[in-house]
């Protein structure tokens, strides 16, 4: 199975700030990767698709970049609401796997 | 609007089965893969397996191979994920979601709402 690493585990920024989280894989994987936002108690919810397509009506202060096997998720301009763990999932190939999860907390 | 519901908490004994539901409306339920992903508490996403609502084709990660059977119910455009022989590491919530494919690329776009497990004696 393809690993995922994710980077940081954890961070803590404050609003406005320029964030970004990165991903891994263990073997090239095109760019076949998502991005996934998980607040609190909630289901996760797709931000990015193909690694740099933005998901219809997520904010654009959201991008991804890469391809191969490193991927960035950058979040612009930070925002209170932005609160939440962001995880990448690859689906290059099955068993899809996820990274770790960053979770991300606002000074 | 697409929604997934799925059932409600589920508390079990070790060595027991559960089934969740996932119910689909909104879109024809046939034409979208579901997926199944849990969350142990506290802890990051873990991918189970999918079905075809269409054909009943599945496949499923090997650690669940054995234990983890996904039907249908296209007549009720419902997804089932059952999990057998558990024990308490299978305590989680579940999710299932829908994976739509646009030009070869693969957004899971909508999840259900989840559905705790709670495996104790």
């Amino acid at each position: 199975a393809i690993q995922m690493t994710q980077s940081p585990s954890s961070l803590s920024a404050s609003v406005g700030d320029r964030v970004t989280i990165t991903c891994r894989a263990s073997q090239g994987i095109r760019k076949d990767l998502g991005w996934y936002q998980q607040k609190p108690g909630k289901a996760p919810k797709l931000l990015i698709y193909a690694a740099s397509t933005l998901q219809s009506g997520v904010p654009s202060r959201f991008s991804g970049s890469g391809s191969g096997t490193d991927f960035t998720l950058t979040i612009s301009s930070l925002q209170p609401e932005d609160l939440a763990t962001y995880y990448c999932l690859q689906d290059y190939n099955y068993p899809y796997t996820f990274g770790q999860g960053t979770k991300l907390e606002i000074k | 609007q697409v929604q997934l519901v799925q059932s409600g908490a589920e508390v079990k004994r070790p060595g027991a089965s559960v089934k969740v539901s996932c119910k689909a409306s909104g879109y024809t339920f046939i034409d979208y893969v579901i997926h199944w992903v849990r969350q142990a508490p506290g802890q990051g996403l873990e991918w189970m397996g999918w079905i075809n609502p269409n054909t009943g084709g599945t496949s499923s990660a090997q650690k669940f191979q054995g234990r983890v059977t996904m039907t249908r119910d296209t007549s009720n455009n419902t997804a089932y994920m059952e999990l057998s022989r558990l024990i308490s590491d299978d305590t989680a919530v579940y999710y299932c979601a829908r994976k739509l494919t646009i030009s070869g690329w693969v957004l899971i776009d909508y999840w259900g709402q989840g559905t705790l497990v709670i495996v104790s004696s």
